[in-house]
């Protein structure tokens, strides 16, 4: 069984422009979240969808956006990108709200 | 707010001991969910187990052990025999709803040195 699938693994940009990650659920799978991690803040919760609504919110900037499409899966864009925004996202998914979640290998995205 | 806190940063032990890393955590949710991540150096975060708060059985799997006290707030993972490729980052996290939103401790730094 395919696990969760990141893409790209690695990305480098510049401040002011905007990127969008992707995420493939495992098959099955129709929630899924979205989490940063970095050296100083550790791992936070960027938001989770399921079914195509988002759930949930972390405590981020409006310049983070997500959505889900009908076959679960998901892109988050962060526009107008900053240097703190550099980190490794992660995403993960789950069968439903309830349930545990699994990750991937996460996309690392360097800001110059 | 619900906080979770690993103390141990980092730990280093000779392959075969035993290593128990600790995880405490705050909440005044009567129903919550703790669980335990492994981070190898490739980041994909690895389910370890899940416990809901009203269940303090002590559960065993294979070299992992995990022990839940409930009067002091602590949810810590022993590996007995550990093994170099045991060498990770470790995760507690904390949820109410069973899910999300997870949130995590600043996790701890296990080198098993062979």
């Amino acid at each position: 069984k395919a696990g969760v699938t990141q893409t790209p693994r690695y990305l480098i940009k510049t401040r002011g422009q905007q990127v969008t990650l992707s995420c493939s659920p495992i098959s099955g799978h129709r929630s899924v979240s979205w989490y940063q991690q970095t050296p100083g803040q550790g791992l936070q919760f960027l938001f989770e969808y399921f079914s195509e609504t988002q759930r949930n919110k972390g405590n981020f900037p409006g310049r983070f956006s997500g959505r889900q499409f009908s076959n679960s899966r998901s892109e988050m864009n962060v526009s107008t990108l900053e240097l703190g925004d550099s980190a490794l996202y992660l995403c993960a998914s789950s069968l439903g709200p309830t349930q545990p979640q699994h990750f991937g290998d996460g996309t690392r995205l360097s800001i110059l | 707010a619900q906080k979770v806190t690993q103390a141990q940063t980092e730990i280093s032990v000779v392959e075969k001991e035993d290593v128990t890393l600790d995880c405490v955590y705050e909440t005044r949710d009567t129903t919550y969910y703790l669980f335990w991540y492994k981070q190898p150096p490739s980041g994909e975060l690895v389910f370890l187990i899940r416990r809901n708060s009203f269940d303090e059985q002590n559960e065993i799997s294979g070299r992992y052990s995990w022990n839940f006290q409930k009067s002091t707030s602590s949810f810590n993972f022993t590996i007995t025999a550990s093994q170099v490729v045991d060498s990770a980052v470790y995760f507690c996290a904390y949820s109410f709803s069973g899910n999300t939103p997870l949130v995590f401790g600043k996790g701890t730094r296990l080198s098993v040195i062979a």
